[in-house]
């Protein structure tokens, strides 16, 4: 699976939108782009995932560069309760069995 | 619907005990998984099962065995413990493993060993 790069933190306004950013340069074409998060303490929680539309959910949004080599994290409406750490992972989805690597992630801090 | 289980919740061992850490899930999936979470670090992968009967090693099975026991329950062993096993460990399960499907994660035991 290809790797990922994230800032180490990031901060954000609550109510304002929090747009976190990872690099995915060497995302093959049979590659997914999956977000989970953790909020302290707690285990890691699926957020979104997509191939090269962008996508939608209750929680966020996705946005993946024509290009594939890097992709945005939206949450629209920041709320304290956001304040986690964000991994961005790629993973194969088409071809057998395959575990998620997680990195290190980036810490947003939601302030008021 | 509980998702995933884990218990115990938090442990102290001594250097050399040993202890098992259950795993459940009662979502009917067929894989199971079980990472450990270091201060500052990401999850590592200890072991994994893709389907009842099958365990298979991940980045960091070293110190540990696992049983999946049924499709429900998967568990981790540790036979001797050592102060470099203290860390939080979580279970998670997805319906197979294949395609990328979403992982469940359970809350996590919090292992400390003296």
């Amino acid at each position: 699976d290809a790797k990922t790069t994230q800032p180490p933190s990031m901060d954000c306004a609550e109510g304002r939108a929090a747009n976190l950013p990872c690099n995915h340069s060497t995302i093959s074409g049979n590659e997914y782009v999956y977000w989970y998060r953790q909020i302290h303490s707690q285990g890691p929680q699926y957020i979104i995932h997509g191939l090269k539309n962008n996508e939608t959910n209750e929680m966020a949004s996705l946005i993946i560069t024509e290009d594939r080599k890097s992709s945005t994290l939206i949450l629209p409406h920041a709320t304290l309760r956001d304040t986690a750490v964000y991994y961005c992972i790629v993973r194969v989805s088409n071809s057998g069995y395959s575990t998620l690597t997680f990195g290190k992630g980036t810490m947003l801090l939601v302030s008021p | 619907n509980a998702g995933v289980t884990q218990t115990p919740k938090f442990q102290v061992l001594k250097t050399g005990q040993s202890m098992t850490l259950q795993c459940a899930q009662d979502m009917n999936h067929n894989s199971m998984y079980w990472y450990r979470q270091d201060p500052g670090m990401g999850l590592r992968l200890i072991y994994y099962s893709a389907s009842e009967g099958t365990t298979d090693k991940g980045e960091v099975p070293n110190g540990y065995n696992v049983s999946r026991l049924n499709k429900r329950e998967f568990s981790l062993r540790l036979e001797s413990a050592a102060p470099s096993q203290t860390s939080v460990y979580f279970c998670a399960s997805s319906e197979s493993g294949f395609r990328g499907e979403t992982q469940y994660f359970g809350p996590g035991t919090r292992l400390l060993v003296l």
